[in-house]
């Protein structure tokens, strides 16, 4: 079964401070795997896709296929950071699966 | 600018009774799905549409219903709310077959009583 795993329900860090959001996943084939992130009070929007190995907004995502995992990393973590991160791997016929969620608590 | 609407936003009701969360985009897109999202649940998939014609059960269908009345219009029922059906409800769209980017809706938030 296809599964993604996001060990930490809450992620609290200081502001400028490195931060990692974990996302592991099993999946039979090649995923193509995303980060969406859910501001408070807003809609869910995508952050970042391997595909196009972009950085958005500071976030990058390795994916390590070895390890299966596909974390989210930022250097220097900002206020404006804070929100609900979801890991979310393409699963059978194109349709995502999504993880539990991280919420990243980013203080001053 | 095109995009993903859903009425109502809000609803509280009552167990029993009948509701429906509509879902409507102008973005032209093919797939449709809904989401339900809990607190320490993430989203789970109720039901995905891939045209007017195909509609499929996801992770988490039961009680749930649904309509796609043309390209553009995706509509969830509850033919029967219960408290447990509490949550935010997120309608998708994706483009096409590939996995690609989904699109979401602002959120239904049910309070079923």
């Amino acid at each position: 079964a296809q599964r993604v795993t996001q060990p930490e329900k809450l992620l609290s860090v200081f502001k400028g401070a490195p931060v990692e959001l974990k996302c592991n996943y099993s999946y039979s084939g090649s995923p193509e795997l995303f980060w969406y992130v859910q501001y408070s009070r807003q809609r869910l929007q995508l952050l970042l896709r391997h595909i196009s190995r972009e950085s958005i907004k500071g976030f990058t995502a390795d994916l390590n296929k070895g390890e299966t995992s596909f974390h989210l990393k930022k250097p220097f973590a900002q206020e404006e950071d804070s929100a609900m991160y979801y890991c979310a791997p393409g699963g059978s016929q194109g349709n995502l699966i999504f993880g539990k969620g991280t919420k990243l608590s980013v203080k001053p | 600018d095109a995009d993903v609407t859903q009425t109502p936003r809000n609803r509280i009701t009552k167990t029993g009774k009948r509701i429906m969360l509509e879902c409507s985009q102008t973005k032209g897109h093919d797939r449709m799905y809904w989401y339900r999202q809990d607190p320490g649940l993430g989203l789970r998939l109720i039901y995905y549409s891939f045209d007017v014609k195909d509609i499929n059960k996801g992770e988490i269908s039961d009680g749930y219903s649904v309509s796609r009345q043309a390209q553009a219009k995706f509509s969830l029922s509850l033919e029967s709310a219960i408290p447990n059906q509490t949550a935010l409800y997120f309608c998708a769209t994706k483009e096409g077959p590939s996995t690609g980017e989904l699109f979401f809706g602002e959120g239904s938030r049910l309070t079923v009583l």
